[in-house]
Order: structure tokens, then C-alpha cells, then sequence
């Protein structure tokens, strides 16, 4: 089965300050991992995601994140951190799905880390 | 363009009861799916659906029943609602089935049972 944990579920910076959030996957074959953001009070929205094309993916808003398979990691990372920024960040994988190779969209996500940026 | 339209975003029922949250997209998907989201576990799938008239379960789907009678809408049914049930439902569309596909969200159902 495939999984994601991500390792801290609150992390509070600076405004201006590096955000970093981080996720590990476990996974049978080649993942596809997204991140998603969670503003207060609304629906999940995709930051970024990883199809197995460049290691290195860039997002929305100035996230990016970059697919190490020796680690098993797709850590999400902001140079400068907005007080906008502030939100919960979930990483997820694409279920592998049926036989027929096809998950049907459906994701397994984290836990969750709720980014905190102080002024 | 509304994306995927949640109703209602906060609800309170009491133990025992029913009730339908609905969600309605309009991006012409035929992919659709409910999550619930409990503080510290992520989103769990309750069920999904692959187009008009095919719904099947997902991970957590006890207590809950789907229908999908058009591409548009695609209600969950709680049935003799359990405290249990406390959650944020989230409702999913995707225009695709293949693994990279981007998920739209709606803005949630805030239900409590008390």
C-alpha cells in the first residue's frame, strides 16, 4: 500500500524566513506525489505536483519541491516565507489503483502541517 | 466558474439522525469523490465515483451511502448519524482517471454530532 508521512505537524517561522515542510512517501512503484494547501475555512487547493518528469517542481506562489527517490522524500520548500503563506499543507500519492493500471484520481494524503508565520 | 459547490458548509445534528450533504461541479467531470478530514489524520476517502450511475467504496465507507444520478452531483447520505461522524466532508472532482490528475475541492461540510 502506499503512504505519505509528513513530519511535523505544526511549524511556525518568520515572515522572510526559509519554510520548509516536510514529506516521505512509501510507495511499490514510481509515485506521483502532490502538495496541496489548505487556506482557513476552504477547500484543498494544488500547489505542486510530481509525474515522474523533472526531480525539481515548481508551484504556485513560490513553493517548490524536489522528488529524491534515495530518500524517499518530497519536501516542500519556500525561500522567503508571506504572512499569506499561513495555512495547512498536505502532501499526498496517487492510490496505485486496479489492474487495469488506473487509480481513478484517488489520493492518500498526510497528516497535515499547519504553517504558522509570525511578522 | 464555481468548481465544485459544497451545501451546506456547516450543519450540527444530533445522534440518530440523517441527512444528505450535497455537491454539485460544474467542469463536466466524471470523477467525483468524498474525504473526510479529521484534525491530525489527513483525508480518508469515503467513497467515489467514476461517472453516472457507478459509485464504489474507498477507505472509511461505513456508515455513509453515495448516489450518483447525473454528472453533476454526487451526494453522501448519512444514516443514523454517531458522534463518530464529527468531521469536515470534502467533495472531489477530477477530470481524468490517470494517476497525476489534479483534484478540485470543494469548501467543505463542517457536520457535528452531538
Amino acid at each position: 500500500a502506499q503512504s505519505v508521512t509528513q513530519l511535523g505537524s505544526h511549524v511556525s517561522v518568520s515572515e522572510g524566513a526559509l519554510v520548509l515542510l516536510r514529506c516521505n512517501y512509501s510507495s511499490s512503484v514510481p509515485p506521483y506525489l502532490f502538495w496541496y494547501v489548505q487556506y482557513p475555512n476552504q477547500g484543498l487547493q494544488l500547489l505542486l505536483k510530481y509525474t515522474s518528469a523533472a526531480t525539481l517542481v515548481k508551484g504556485i506562489n513560490g513553493f517548490e519541491a524536489e522528488f529524491k527517490k534515495s530518500e524517499t522524500s518530497f519536501h516542500l520548500t519556500k525561500p522567503s516565507a508571506h504572512m499569506s503563506d499561513a495555512a495547512e499543507y498536505f502532501c499526498a500519492v496517487s492510490d496505485l489503483g486496479n489492474a487495469g493500471g488506473t487509480s481513478y484520481g484517488k489520493l492518500t494524503f498526510g497528516q497535515g502541517t499547519i504553517l504558522t508565520v509570525h511578522p | 466558474n464555481a468548481g465544485v459547490t459544497q451545501t451546506p458548509k456547516f450543519r450540527i445534528l444530533k445522534i440518530g439522525q440523517s441527512m444528505t450533504l450535497q455537491c454539485t461541479q460544474d467542469m463536466n467531470h466524471n470523477y467525483m469523490y468524498w474525504y473526510r478530514q479529521d484534525p491530525g489524520m489527513g483525508l480518508k476517502l469515503i467513497y467515489y465515483s467514476v461517472g453516472a450511475g457507478i459509485t464504489d467504496k474507498g477507505e472509511v465507507p461505513n456508515g455513509y451511502n453515495v448516489s450518483r444520478s447525473t454528472t453533476e452531483d454526487f451526494p453522501l447520505r448519512l444514516e443514523l448519524a454517531a458522534p463518530s461522524q464529527t468531521s469536515v466532508y470534502f467533495c472531489a472532482s477530477t477530470a481524468t482517471r490517470a494517476r497525476g490528475t489534479e483534484a478540485f475541492f470543494g469548501q467543505g461540510t463542517r457536520l457535528t454530532v452531538v
